[in-house]
């Protein structure tokens, strides 16, 4: 069975720093590897995927994910951090069930 | 276009008691799913459908029914609820295969005393 795995529960930066929130992932196949990001008291909001082809994966707010096939990991990165970035974190790899890792809450302070 | 809908957003229930969680979409998407999350464990799929008249369980399905009578809809239902179905619950649609984005709704908190 497919599976991702977040081994940060908690991450803290200071703003201006780059941040890095770390996914592993476990498939049999091709893997679809997704990020998404839940302010609070919010649905979960699209960043990136991977699909195919280039490892390095631009996606919004400023965020972008490389996709290591060696390492089986897709960690999640931005140059400068900024404190409205706080949010809880989550990667997931898609078949057509969709399997969520337990999410990293990213802190960044001022 | 308002995207994925859920209602209620709040909702409390007695043990046993049953309910229909409500989830729509205007995107004409043939994918839904249905996750509920609690703390420290993600997301996890309770059920998912494919396409009008056809749906699947998920990771998580005991004690969860499921419908697709419409494009649109996929309602939830909780037959007896139980103070472990205490959680939120997000509906998601994507538009048809593997590699779309899926899209989340605002979700239902749902505590059962």
């Amino acid at each position: 069975a497919q599976s991702v795995a977040q081994p940060e529960d908690q991450v803290n930066v200071a703003e201006g720093n780059p941040l890095t929130v770390k996914c592993t992932y476990s498939v049999s196949g091709n893997p679809y590897l997704f990020w998404y990001v839940q302010y609070p008291n919010r649905g979960l909001q699209f960043l990136l995927k991977y699909i195919t082809g280039d490892n390095l994966v631009k996606g919004s707010y400023g965020f972008e994910a490389e996709f290591n096939k060696s390492q089986t990991s897709f960690h999640l990165k931005k140059p400068s951090a900024l404190v409205s970035d706080s949010a809880l974190y989550f990667c997931a790899v898609r078949d057509w069930d969709m399997r969520f890792g337990a999410g990293t809450r990213l802190t960044v302070k001022p | 276009n308002a995207g994925v809908t859920q209602t209620p957003k709040f909702q409390v229930l007695k043990t046993g008691q049953s309910m229909t969680l409500q989830c729509a979409q205007d995107m004409n998407h043939e994918y839904m799913s249905w996750y509920r999350q609690d703390p420290g464990m993600g997301l996890r799929l309770i059920h998912y459908s494919v396409g009008a008249g056809i749906t699947d369980q998920g990771e998580v399905p005991n004690g969860y029914n499921v419908s697709r009578s419409t494009t649109e809809d996929f309602p939830l239902r909780l037959l007896s609820a139980a103070p472990s179905q205490t959680s939120v619950y997000f509906c998601a649609s994507s538009p048809r295969l593997v590699t779309d984005t899926q899209y989340f709704g605002p979700g239902t908190r749902l505590t059962v005393l």
